[in-house]
């Protein structure tokens, strides 16, 4: 079975520009769940869905960050603007409804310039 | 502010050992607790878990211990091989804002095993 997918797995952008990352969750996962991990602060949960509808963006670090989910087999996470202080490596995790546990995408490794 | 933090950066031990990764959390309100293991370049993949009414709980060659009185988490891994290394995070169930579902990870523990 397929697990966590996440595109582009490697972006490089210049201070300024929109980064846009994927995510397409575990098929009949009901909740999908994006982080940002950096050597500084670890793994940082930003926001989750459950059935499509964000439930909690309190990570989310200020208004540059925006988060979709269109559909159950879809989210992005948009940086616009983007700022070097950015840069990280961006998780996306997915779980189904009733299980704690959360499978871990292969992670977007952001940098920007 | 509450956090989940772990006593060791590096680990270093020699393969065919046993191995002891701690973890401190301080939010007694945790109901249960997670580790999570991180190859490099790779997401954290599930090892196993621990329910804050338990204090012990096995999996193949991994023992999860949860000391609740000192709020103290281990991982040991039994027989380590080179295919353990890895950094090792524990996690705890987060309740934040209205949902209940995110975790809050520690900030890792990096486990080299020894030829």
């Amino acid at each position: 079975d397929a697990g966590v997918i996440q595109s582009p797995r490697h972006e490089v952008t210049e201070m300024g520009q929109e980064v846009t990352l994927r995510c397409k969750p575990i098929s009949g996962h009901d909740y999908l769940f994006w982080y940002r991990q950096t050597m500084m602060r670890g793994l940082e949960l930003l926001i989750y869905f459950n059935n499509n509808v964000p439930i909690d963006d309190s990570g989310m670090p200020e208004d540059r960050f925006s988060a979709k989910m269109p559909n159950a087999s879809f989210s992005t996470l948009k940086i616009q603007p983007s700022e070097p202080r950015d840069s990280a490596v961006y998780f996306c995790a997915s779980k189904p409804d009733g299980s704690k546990t959360q499978y871990f995408g292969p992670g977007t490794r952001l940098l920007v310039l | 502010g509450e956090n989940v933090g772990l006593h060791l950066p590096t680990l270093s031990v020699q393969e065919g050992d046993n191995s002891i990764i701690n973890c401190a959390y301080s939010n007694s309100a945790s109901d249960y607790f997670i580790w999570y293991k991180q190859e490099s370049g790779k997401g954290p993949q599930f090892i196993i878990d621990i329910r804050s009414n338990m204090d012990k709980r096995q999996g193949q060659r991994v023992t999860v211990l949860l000391n609740k009185t000192v709020k103290h988490l281990s991982l040991q891994i039994a027989a380590t091989q080179p295919g353990d290394s890895a950094v090792y995070f524990c996690a705890e169930k987060m309740y934040s804002g209205g949902g209940a579902d995110g975790l809050t990870f520690g900030k890792g523990t990096h486990l080299i095993i020894q030829p």
